[in-house]
C-alpha cells in the first residue's frame, strides 16, 4: 500500500490567498484525521471524518479554516483567507475501524505551509 | 484540564539503554500510546498499552501504570537512527488522542 499521500509537500504563499491541502487516505480505513504540528503548539487535531462525515471540528480554529471529504479515497483542508499564524505542518492521518488498537494512525508525509 | 507531561530533550550514549517517562492527568482514559518523528518526518506509531505491565516489541517496551497515571518507553540499544522526537498520546474520553510535547532523543556515538 502506498500509506496516506498528502499534497503538496511544501506550500509558500503570501497572506490572503487561498490554501487548499490535499489528502488521500489508506484504502480501506474509514477514519480521516486533520493535524497540524508547530513548535509553540505541538500537534493540534483539527477535525476528523468518519466514513466522509465530519464528526469533530472543534479544533478548527477559525472559520478561515475547512475541510471536506467528498469520498472515501479524497479529502481537503482549505484555508481562506491565509495568514502568517498559519504556518505549520498540516498532517493527514487515517485510521481503520476494525483495527483493535484504536490509536494506530497512519500519517502522510505532511505539507509544510509557510504564509508570508 | 488535560496534560501530558514528558521530558523536552533526553541524551543518551549509542548502545545503551534509555527510558522516556510520560505522566498524564485526563479526563477519562482508555490507554496510552507512543509515537516518534524523525525530524522533518511524519509520526509514526511505536505501541499501545491499555492494560498495567510491559509491552515488548523488539527492541523498544513499553510500560503502563494505570494507578500512578504514568507510562515509560524504553529503547535498547540504541543506534544513531532511534535519534528522533517520541511523543507519548493519551485515548481521552472521546476515544480521541492527547498528545504530549515530545521528546527529542539525542544520540551520542
Amino acid at each position: 500500500d502506498a500509506g496516506v499521500i498528502q499534497s503538496p509537500r511544501h506550500e509558500v504563499t503570501e497572506m490572503g490567498q487561498e490554501v487548499t491541502l490535499r489528502c488521500k487516505p489508506i484504502s480501506g480505513h474509514d477514519y480521516l484525521f486533520w493535524y497540524r504540528q508547530t513548535m509553540m503548539r505541538g500537534l493540534e487535531l483539527l477535525i476528523y471524518f468518519n466514513n466522509n462525515v465530519p464528526i469533530d471540528d472543534s479544533g478548527m480554529p477559525e472559520d478561515r479554516f475547512s475541510a471536506k471529504m467528498p469520498n472515501a479515497s479524497f479529502s481537503t483542508l482549505k484555508i481562506q483567507p491565509s495568514e502568517p499564524r498559519d504556518s505549520a505542518v498540516y498532517f493527514c492521518a487515517s485510521r481503520e475501524s476494525r483495527d483493535p488498537v484504536y490509536e494506530k494512525l497512519f500519517f502522510g508525509s505532511g505539507t509544510q505551509l509557510s504564509v508570508l | 484540564g488535560q496534560s501530558l507531561e514528558q521530558p523536552s530533550e533526553v541524551t543518551a550514549v549509542e548502545g545503551a539503554i534509555v527510558q522516556i517517562n510520560c505522566t498524564y492527568q485526563t479526563s477519562g482514559f482508555y490507554g496510552l500510546s507512543w509515537y516518534q518523528q524523525h525530524d522533518g518526518g511524519a509520526p509514526t506509531f511505536l505501541s499501545y498499552n491499555a492494560l498495567d505491565g510491559l509491552e515488548e516489541t523488539g527492541r523498544f517496551s513499553s510500560f503502563l501504570s494505570r494507578s500512578d497515571s504514568y507510562g515509560y518507553l524504553l529503547l535498547q540499544e540504541l543506534q544513531m537512527k532511534d535519534s528522533a522526537s517520541y511523543f507519548c498520546a493519551v485515548t481521552g474520553s472521546n476515544y480521541q488522542l492527547i498528545w504530549g510535547a515530545g521528546t527529542k532523543l539525542i544520540i551520542k556515538p
